[in-house]
Formats: structure tokens, C-alpha cells, sequence
């Protein structure tokens, strides 16, 4: 089946600072990618779409500035989520979807990163 | 709007028995595909089982199957034999066919008792 990492699996950091997180597919292409977000004992709230070469859309509510978003090739997307405070703890999860080209929308999800600010 | 409701917060099995779970959507899309994932105590989705709306024929997988009615909007799942490994958040979710998003229920927590 289709891989999806992320990197790193668990971070650290102090208020103010920001924080890159990488999603990969492994085995395919992802013409599309997506980042959610789910705090504990709830549901996955989607926060953007990525396309790769163009930029995400987010969804409504969710601040453009705070959390910035890249998907500069088929198997790379990064969320960086700049001057982080102790709101934006949340365990971060990516998907992946090869799309049309494939004929199929499934999407194949990373293992989540969680994020702790101090 | 497109939304996606499971009732049920919480669920118990006993072992070797079978429980369904409920999920509801409402979608004003034509094409569309519904899935359960499961997420374990890791947090890693794991894709249960998946079913397009074209398709009468409900989807089965195993000890998983759906009861999909179309006209309901209605997308429950089986699971036969329960095992421990099965204890695991469950989610329904919904996926339009042009834009791939998906839109996730609340989720179910499945327990098994021994």
C-alpha cells in the first residue's frame, strides 16, 4: 500500500518559535496533500488543501499567516507553524492522494506529529 | 453544507460478538465515496473499508461490512467477530469526487470486553 511519513514524530518548542513539519509519500506521487488537525478525543478538523507547484487553500477560520504551508514537489509537503503558542499544541496529521491521475481520491494519512508548545 | 454525524460516542463489545456502528451524511453531491477508518491508541488511520455511492452492492472486508442506504444517507458498520485489537476510535467519513476532501464524523470509541 501507499506510505506516508512525517517528520518529526513528536516536537518541543517554546512560545514564539516556529516549527517546520515535513510530509512525504514514499511510493507515489501526491498531486494533492492535506493537513489536519485533531486535539484530544476529538474528530480530525481539515485545515488546508495543497496541490503541488500552486498554493493550499484553507479552510475557513484557519489563519493563512500562522500556519504556512508547501507543497513544492509530488512527494513533499511541509507545514511550518510560525511564532507557536500553547493554543497550537495539537497532534498534526497529513494525507496524501495521488488524485485523478490514479483514478482514485483515497487518501493515505502520516502517522501525525504531535506538537507541544512551552 | 456537507457534515457527516455519528451518534454513538462510545460503544461495548463483548469478544467474539458482533456490533455495528452508526454514521449519518448529508452531502448534495452526486459522486461521492464514504469510508471508516479506524485510529488505535498510535493515532495512525487505518482504512477499514470504503464503499462508493454508485455501488448498490454494500462493501465487505473481511469481519468488516457496510449497510450502505443511499436514500437514507445512512453508512453503517459491521464488525463480526469482534476481537481486542478491534478497541480502536473509529471514524465514518465522506469524500466528494472532485475536490478529494473528506469530511470526518465525531467518531465512535469502541471497547472490547474480554
Amino acid at each position: 500500500g501507499a506510505v506516508v511519513s512525517q517528520h518529526p514524530s513528536w516536537v518541543i518548542c517554546k512560545s514564539g518559535t516556529s516549527v517546520k513539519i515535513e510530509c512525504r509519500s514514499l511510493d507515489f506521487q501526491a498531486t494533492t496533500m492535506f493537513w489536519y488537525r485533531q486535539f484530544p478525543k476529538q474528530s480530525l478538523m481539515l485545515m488546508a488543501t495543497s496541490n503541488e507547484g500552486s498554493k493550499a487553500t484553507y479552510e475557513q477560520g484557519v489563519e493563512k499567516d500562522k500556519f504556512l504551508i508547501n507543497h513544492a514537489s509530488l512527494t513533499l509537503s511541509t507545514l511550518t507553524v510560525t511564532s507557536a503558542h500553547p493554543e497550537d499544541s495539537s497532534f498534526y496529521i497529513c494525507s496524501a492522494s495521488s488524485g485523478l491521475a490514479a483514478g482514485t481520491d483515497e487518501q493515505f494519512f502520516g502517522p501525525g506529529t504531535r506538537l507541544t508548545v512551552l | 453544507a456537507q457534515t457527516v454525524t455519528q451518534s454513538q460516542p462510545e460503544m461495548s463489545v463483548q469478544e467474539a460478538e458482533t456490533v455495528t456502528l452508526s454514521c449519518t451524511y448529508d452531502t448534495s453531491e452526486s459522486d461521492y465515496y464514504l469510508f471508516w477508518y479506524k485510529q488505535p491508541p498510535s493515532r495512525q488511520m487505518i482504512l477499514v473499508i470504503r464503499q462508493e455511492a454508485y455501488k448498490q452492492q454494500n462493501a465487505t472486508e473481511n469481519r468488516f461490512s457496510v449497510n450502505f442506504q443511499k436514500a437514507a444517507k445512512s453508512f453503517s458498520l459491521k464488525i463480526s467477530d469482534s476481537q481486542l485489537g478491534d478497541a480502536a476510535m473509529y471514524f465514518c467519513a465522506q469524500g466528494g469526487s472532485g475536490t478529494y476532501k473528506y469530511i470526518f464524523g465525531t467518531g465512535t470509541r469502541l471497547k472490547v470486553l474480554a
